[in-house]
């Protein structure tokens, strides 16, 4: 049973460009979360897909935007790169409706650089 | 509004020690989930325990062990004769416990756990 799986692992990209990290979710789940983990700091919640659809969205701006598929992966694109961006984007999978059986998932997260 | 402190941000201790990580979490929900992550240097946050708002029984899974209180908003973590492979950053965790909701996590800060030989 894969679990979440993300790519690419590492990346370094330049200011002012534009990104896209990739994450599938393990079997049996329909909902992703993104997060984002600077360095030394707990991960922020970024948004969530359900349905191909954004259901709920954290304090980032709109050059973070996102994208579910039919097979549930998801893809997170941020735009208009800044050095501050630079941090570990972690994928989650989950069940939106377990509700109190829920568990969730992480990937090994996506390193990026931004020079 | 959802917090979680973990006041720790760092802690060194000697293999076979026992160590407790602290967590105190804020919610105004009356259905609600924690959690406790381990995450290595390579970066992926593992999942470690799950527990709901109603359940304030302690767990207890081979040398790791929660502690649960209600009255004091306090998810603490203890393992036990702690080991090399123990070493890692420990992310307690809250969520609200229906729906899609269910699925936004608030993290703590984190605590750097170094064990030593």
């Amino acid at each position: 049973d894969a679990g979440v799986t993300q790519s690419p692992t590492h990346l370094i990209k330049t200011r002012g460009q534009q990104v896209t990290l990739r994450c599938s979710p393990k079997s049996g789940h329909d909902t992703v979360s993104w997060y984002q983990q600077a360095l030394g700091q707990g991960p922020q919640f970024i948004f969530q897909y359900y349905e191909e659809e954004e259901r709920q969205r954290g304090n980032f701006p709109d050059r973070f935007s996102g994208h579910q598929f039919p097979n549930y992966s998801s893809e997170l694109n941020v735009n208009a790169l800044l050095l501050g961006d630079s941090a570990l984007y972690l994928c989650a999978s989950s069940v939106r409706d377990r509700g109190l059986g829920n568990t969730i998932y992480f990937g090994e997260g996506s390193w990026l650089t931004v020079v | 509004a959802q917090k979680v402190t973990q006041a720790q941000t760092e802690i060194s201790v000697v293999e076979k020690e026992d160590v407790t990580l602290d967590c105190v979490y804020e919610t105004r929900d009356t259905t609600y989930y924690l959690f406790w992550y381990k995450q290595p240097p390579s970066g992926e946050l593992v999942f470690l325990i799950r527990r709901n708002s109603f359940d304030e029984q302690n767990e207890i899974s081979g040398r790791y062990s929660w502690n649960f209180q209600k009255s004091t908003s306090s998810f603490n973590f203890t393992i036990t004769a702690s080991q090399v492979v123990d070493s890692a950053v420990y992310f307690c965790a809250l969520t609200r416990g229906w729906g899609g909701t269910a699925s936004k996590l608030t993290f703590g800060t984190g605590t750097r756990l170094q064990v030593t030989l």
